[in-house]
């Protein structure tokens, strides 16, 4: 199996603060990387698959790049209702792996 | 709007089997392209995919939980179900069923807790 990592595991920023996740993919995945907000007692929500593209009605604020093992996910300027867990996911091969989530707190 | 709702038990005993169905509205499950999914998430960690079906029935499960799992479809209550034997208190956890555009989970169930206890 392809392993995920995220770092950092949580993080703690104030609204208006440019934000950065890092996933890390255990062998080359291209661009097949996902990236799902998970807000508490919600179902994970997707936000950008292909590395870059944003689900329809996600937020411009929210961007992803990478490719190969080396992926961020971006919030340009974080909002309240963006405090959730973020995941990746690697959608390259069977079985699909997530990583262990970063939580963005309210500084 | 796409819906997804899942359905069964909350309380499984060790050693039984989990049983759930995922009810889809707002769209048929024999759409073109598409597979349906059981993800779990035990509580306070991450994500687990368990498996995925077509609605012609072909199957994809996790090599973690293949021997213990097996999925199936009802185009006609377009419906598709979960069944995880064997159970321990490890399988503790919420189980959404989602919709799969390749391998991107696009929509989501609202998720359901099973608590394995005797």
């Amino acid at each position: 199996d392809i392993q995920m990592t995220q770092s950092p595991s949580s993080l703690s920023a104030s609204v208006g603060d440019r934000v950065t996740i890092t996933c890390r993919a255990s062998q080359s995945i291209s661009s097949n990387l996902n990236w799902y907000q998970q807000k508490a007692g919600k179902a994970p929500k997707l936000l950008i698959y292909g590395a870059s593209t944003l689900q329809s009605g996600v937020p411009s604020r929210f961007s992803g790049s990478g490719s190969g093992t080396d992926f961020t996910l971006t919030i340009s300027s974080l909002q309240p209702e963006d405090f959730a867990i973020y995941y990746c996911q690697q959608t390259y091969s069977t079985p699909p792996t997530f990583g262990q989530g970063t939580k963005v707190e309210i500084k | 709007q796409l819906q997804l709702q899942e359905s069964g038990p909350g309380l499984v005993k060790p050693s039984e089997t989990l049983s759930l169905t995922c009810t889809v509205s707002g769209g048929p499950i024999s759409s073109s392209g598409y597979y349906w999914g059981w993800i779990r998430q035990p509580p306070g960690k991450g994500l687990e995919w368990i498996g995925s079906i077509y609605y012609s029935g072909r199957t994809y499960y996790n090599p973690s939980l293949k021997s213990r799992v097996t999925l199936s479809v009802d185009t006609s209550k377009n419906q598709f179900s979960l069944k995880l034997r064997s159970v321990t208190a490890a399988d503790t956890a919420v189980y959404y069923c989602a919709r799969l555009k390749l391998l991107n989970f696009d929509y989501w169930g609202q998720g359901t807790l099973v608590t394995v206890s005797s």
